[in-house]
């Protein structure tokens, strides 16, 4: 069955400074890979997917992610955070199941942005 | 872009009722919707996929008699849930698969507090 980790339960950065948010994903078949913001009161937003091709992939709001099939990760990164970054992110990876793909989320990372 | 609205947003009931959520694609056809429940500072479980015309799929461990799914049009999925516990306090959110593959569009969600 397929699994997403993000070991980081929470991360704080200042404003203007890089940020990484970290995530594994076990599937044994070529996965689709997700990451989604998801802001107080407000519903789940797609920053960025991967399907295939370039391992390096841009969102938006500034997000990119590069997926390593060697390392089974797709991490999430931005140069200099904002301080509107501040919200729940969750990595996940989606199995097709015919009709249409299941998703299955990490734990998810909160992301705090000091001033 | 695909918009999905949840309604309502919030609502509180005594133990023992039944409460209702809906889940509407709102500018485009869904054959198929997911239910996810979210509890605070977790991740999203899947519950159930929710089939027009169909029986919904439920997930291992979700009680089927309890979470009562209905997809009675291609715009329209509802949640019921039965005879309402405290345990049953959380945030659910519904999604709606796009026409990019393997692309979801998540509602806002509904908090539901059972006293």
């Amino acid at each position: 069955a397929q699994s997403v980790t993000q070991p980081d339960i929470h991360i704080t950065v200042s404003e203007g400074a890089s940020l990484e948010l970290r995530c594994n994903y076990s599937y044994g078949a070529t996965p689709y890979l997700f990451w989604y913001v998801q802001s107080p009161g407000q519903g789940l937003q797609l920053l960025l997917k991967y399907f295939s091709g370039d391992t390096l992939v841009q969102g938006i709001k500034g997000f990119e992610a590069e997926f390593k099939r060697s390392q089974s990760s797709f991490n999430l990164r931005k140069p200099s955070v904002h301080w509107s970054d501040a919200a729940e992110y969750f990595c996940a990876v989606a199995v097709n199941t015919g009709t249409a793909s299941k998703l299955t989320f990490g734990t998810g990372t909160r992301l705090q942005v000091t001033l | 872009g695909a918009v999905v609205s949840q309604h309502p947003s919030r609502v509180i009931c005594k133990s023992g009722t039944s409460v209702k959520i809906e889940c509407r694609s709102l500018d485009f056809q869904a054959t198929t919707m997911f239910w996810y429940r979210q509890f605070p500072k977790q991740s999203l479980m899947l519950m159930a996929t929710s089939n027009e015309g169909s029986k919904a799929t439920y997930e291992q461990g979700v009680e089927k008699d309890k979470f009562l799914i209905n997809h009675a049009s291609l715009t329209l999925s509802t949640l019921t849930v039965t005879s309402a516990h405290p345990e049953d306090s959380s945030f659910y959110i519904c999604s709606a698969p796009g026409t990019s593959p393997h692309t979801q569009y998540f509602g806002p969600g509904t908090r539901l507090l059972v006293l």
